[in-house]
């Protein structure tokens, strides 16, 4: 049973460029949420994806963007990069258990590195 | 605004005693707690989890503390092994966890053999 999978693992940018990361969920699962982390940071929550519509947004501008698709794989856009957008990008998947008490799980990120 | 804050970036202990990781919050909105482990290159684990209608909850070596008068809660390991070295991560969330997590900064656990 994989986990969830992301892609590309590394990629480097240079200022002012768009960049498109993605994400396959853990099998069964259907909501996704992206997270940027900072080095030295804890993750910071940037969306969550249900049902193909964004539910929740955190405190980021709208140069970030998603989308998720009928199979609930996920892809987040990133638009005019600026250097402080380097980061490991982190996706997770998560189910609705009824309880609750959903916890996440995450894939191993995405590097990307802003020149 | 920091409302998740893990105050000890690094913390260091022998193998086969007890490691004592602590998260501190100021969002009384928060109702639920989890802990993440993380090794480099690889994305959080899921450790444990609690629940503000609790004040403990055990997994094994895993015993998580919650102190909501204090808005406190610690993460116990007993016994610590060289195996459990990795950032530790503190997380909050309203309404049991499918809201969004608020993570704190890490804290670095090496357990020396």
């Amino acid at each position: 049973d994989a986990g969830v999978t992301q892609s590309p693992t590394h990629l480097i940018k240079t200022r002012g460029q768009q960049v498109t990361l993605r994400c396959s969920p853990k099998s069964g699962h259907d909501t996704v949420s992206w997270y940027q982390q900072a080095l030295g940071q804890g993750p910071q929550f940037i969306f969550q994806y249900y049902e193909e519509e964004e539910r929740q947004r955190g405190n980021f501008p709208d140069r970030f963007s998603g989308h998720q698709f009928p199979n609930y794989s996920s892809e987040l856009n990133v638009n005019a990069l600026l250097l402080g957008d380097s980061a490991l990008y982190l996706c997770a998947s998560s189910w609705p258990t009824g309880t609750g008490n959903e916890k996440l799980f995450f894939g191993s990120g995405t590097q990307l590195s802003v020149l | 605004d920091q409302q998740v804050k893990q105050n000890s970036p690094s913390l260091s202990v022998q193998e086969g005693r007890i490691s004592i990781l602590n998260c501190d919050y100021t969002n009384s909105m928060f109702d639920y707690f989890l802990w993440y482990k993380k090794y480099p290159a690889e994305g959080p684990t899921f450790l444990i989890s609690i629940s503000s209608i609790k004040d403990k909850n055990e997994d094994g070596r895993f015993t998580v503390f919650l102190n909501k008068s204090a808005k406190h809660l610690s993460l116990h390991i007993v016994p610590s092994q060289p195996g459990d070295s990795a950032v530790y991560f503190c997380a909050a969330s309203r309404w049991g966890g499918s809201e969004k997590l608020v993570f704190g900064k890490g804290t670095k656990l090496t357990v020396n053999p």
